[in-house]
């Protein structure tokens, strides 16, 4: 059974670029959610998909945006960055949206220069 | 408004004794919790989950118990291992809301 990957593991961009990550979820979930981690902090909930519609959102600015594809695996874009983007971002994938474990991929480290 | 609290910011523990971690919530609508175990450079790792019809998870070395008046779970590991050495994250949700709510997390050292 294959895992939550994410890619890429690292990125360096600089203020007002835009950034794609990506996000392979495991095998037989069809919902993905995103986390934003800064440093010393626990993951914040950015939004979910589920079967390629967004399921809900926290708060984070329309900048943030995603998408999920038929095969469930998704997209997190963010638009004009800014220097307090930098931080982990994380992705989960689970069986259903809600009540059920999420299982986490081990992240994309995003530096904002 | 931090909704989900781990006030502990790090706890050291002997091997083969008791951890006990503890987690503080706002929300009355919270109705199911999980623990997460994250080692450096990895993501989190789910644990051990509970809902609030229960008062009392176990799986293997892990128990959680919920406290709803309390609005209080904790995570006990027995016995403690070195290898259980990371940080611990109590996540909440409420039925309906999709999102899990993350607290800041406690880093454990087990001794040796």
């Amino acid at each position: 059974e294959t895992g939550v990957t994410q890619s890429p593991t690292h990125l360096i961009k600089t203020r007002g670029q835009q950034v794609t990550l990506r996000c392979s979820s495991q095998s037989g979930h069809n919902t993905v959610s995103w986390y934003q981690q800064a440093l010393g902090q626990g993951p914040q909930f950015i939004f979910q998909y589920y079967r390629e519609e967004e399921n809900g959102r926290g708060n984070f600015p329309p900048r943030f945006s995603g998408l999920q594809f038929p095969n469930y695996s998704s997209e997190l874009n963010v638009n004009a960055l800014e220097l307090d983007d930098s931080a982990l971002y994380l992705c989960a994938s689970s069986l259903d949206p809600a009540n059920q474990p999420q299982h986490f991929g081990d992240g994309t480290r995003l530096s904002i220069l | 408004d931090q909704q989900v609290k781990q006030n502990s910011p790090s706890l050291s523990v002997q091997e083969g004794r008791i951890s006990i971690l503890n987690c503080d919530y706002t929300n009355s609508m919270f109705d199911y919790f999980l623990w997460y175990k994250k080692y450096p450079a990895e993501g989190p790792t789910f644990l051990i989950s509970i809902s609030s019809i229960k008062d009392k998870n176990e799986d293997g070395r892990f128990t959680v118990f919920l406290n709803k008046s309390a609005k209080h779970l904790s995570l006990h590991i027995v016995p403690s291992q070195p290898g259980d050495s990371a940080v611990y994250f109590c996540a909440a949700s409420a039925t309906g809301t999709y999102k899990y709510i993350f607290g800041t997390g406690t880093r454990l050292k087990v001794l040796a």
